[in-house]
């Protein structure tokens, strides 16, 4: 069965600091792979899939890139409204997540 | 505006049942396949049943394979998933997606709110 691993589980950023998130899928298969957000109590928000393509609606400050099993998502200048956590996902196998917390 | 309602969750005793459902609005029902997907209090996030746009192909993950059962009813624009032998270890917010195509694309790019099954005695 296929593993995600994201890194780091957790990061303190402040507002304005360019962010990276790693995930790392046990084996290749291509660019499908899909990134989102959740804020606490609420359901996820897809953010980007095929790794780097970004949802409707979604700002143009977050990113994604990589192929076969590197992956990275990026927001170039962390928004207060960007505090959250944030998975990977390929297929049906999710990352543990990532917690994005205020410094 | 696309929407998902999840109902049917709530307090059962191990060994017990469940149906959730989750009614879909503001898209071509038909058109698209549809997940459940669960978080258990403060953990990630774990895929659990999806079904095809014509419920033609349906999996499960292998922690409930036996034991839940996914449907829909295009006459509804609902989904379902009858959960049956129900273990502690079940207790989470379940969640409806919609995916973005007709067959597995695994790419869910609506959610419900989610609905939370605590199963305890």
């Amino acid at each position: 069965d296929i593993q995600m691993t994201q890194s780091p589980s957790s990061l303190s950023a402040s507002v304005g600091d360019r962010v990276t998130i790693t995930c790392r899928a046990s084996e290749s298969d291509g660019s499908w792979l899909a990134w989102y957000q959740q804020k606490p109590g609420k359901a996820p928000k897809l953010l980007i899939y095929q790794a780097s393509i970004l949802e409707s609606g979604v700002p143009s400050r977050f990113s994604g890139s990589g192929s076969g099993t590197e992956f990275t998502l990026t927001i170039s200048s962390l928004q207060p409204d960007d505090f959250a956590t944030y998975y990977c996902q390929q297929y049906n196998i999710f990352g543990q997540g990532t917690k994005v917390e205020i410094k | 505006e696309v929407q998902l309602v999840e109902v049917g969750g709530g307090f059962v005793q191990p060994g017990g049942s469940l149906r959730l459902s989750c009614a879909a609005s503001g898209f071509n029902f038909d058109d698209y396949a549809m997940n459940w997907v669960r978080q258990a209090p403060g953990k990630g996030l774990e895929w659990v049943a999806g079904i095809t746009w014509n419920g033609g192909t349906i999996d499960y993950a292998d922690s409930v394979k036996g034991r839940f059962t996914i449907s829909r009813d295009s006459a509804k624009n609902s989904v379902f998933l009858q959960m049956d032998s129900l273990k502690p270890e079940d207790t989470a917010f379940y969640y409806c997606a919609k995916d973005r195509c007709g067959g597995a694309c695994y790419r869910f790019d609506h959610w419900g709110p989610g609905t939370l099954v605590i199963v305890s005695s």
